[in-house]
């Protein structure tokens, strides 16, 4: 199994651009997740799916879009990149989260490296 | 909302000392507690997860213990080596019911074992 991957590892975008990154899974995980990590933040989360067709969102949503049409796959969109969604971002999946009996292990990706100028 | 704490400043300790992190929640206590490891420019890494109904959990040279009374959590190395050096990270769901996919993480402490 390649686990969780992403793509792409770095991008460079201008003030005002959009653009999609990646996340997929082949574990057939119900639960996927995007979160963003700055210095001294630690990790947030921006928007979670607990299942094809289902999303919700988490403590940073704003200026994020997310959709989960099929199982293996969760792309988070920038729909209009600001200075201030420079960041690390992580894509996470684990079996699920409902009911306190889970065991709900993430799986992070390697992550994106965004620079907005 | 919750809230997760942790010591910010790093811990810098010697070679075959223990390693004590700590990990603090404000509000309800939740049904389960994880932690994470995390080497610079890749994603974290599961170690343990401990239950609500659980106070200690081990895994080789890894200790975790929970304690809902003083809401907070204490993960414990033993006989640290340098390779053990990285980011720790705490997580916890977000809402308190078990049933959602809010998985709040704190900001981290930094271990620095010294040979």
């Amino acid at each position: 199994n390649a686990g969780v991957t992403q793509t792409p590892k770095f991008q460079v975008l201008k003030t005002g651009q959009s653009m999609t990154l990646q996340c997929a899974q082949d574990m057939n995980h119900e639960y996927m997740s995007w979160y963003r990590q700055d210095p001294g933040m630690g990790l947030r989360l921006i928007h979670y799916s607990v299942g094809a067709g289902i999303t919700d969102q988490g403590e940073v949503p704003n200026g994020y879009n997310v959709s989960r049409s099929t199982t293996e796959d969760f792309p988070l969109r920038l729909l209009s990149a600001a200075p201030s969604q420079t960041s690390v971002y992580f894509c996470a999946s684990s079996y699920s989260l409902r009911g306190r009996g889970g065991t709900d292990t993430q799986y992070f990706g390697p992550g994106t490296r965004l620079t907005v100028l | 909302s919750q809230k997760i704490e942790q010591n910010s400043e790093a811990l810098n300790i010697q070679e075959g000392k223990t390693a004590t992190l700590t990990c603090n929640y404000t509000n309800y206590s939740p049904a389960y507690l994880q932690w994470y490891r995390q080497d610079p420019g890749r994603g974290p890494v599961f170690l343990l997860l401990i239950r609500e109904n659980e106070k200690e959990k081990r895994k080789e040279r890894l200790k975790v213990t929970f304690d809902t009374t003083l809401k907070q959590s204490l993960f414990h190395i033993t006989a640290s080596q340098p390779a053990d050096s990285a980011t720790y990270l705490c997580a916890l769901e977000g809402d308190g019911s078990g049933n959602t996919g809010k998985l709040i993480f704190g900001q981290g402490t930094t271990l620095q074992v010294k040979p």
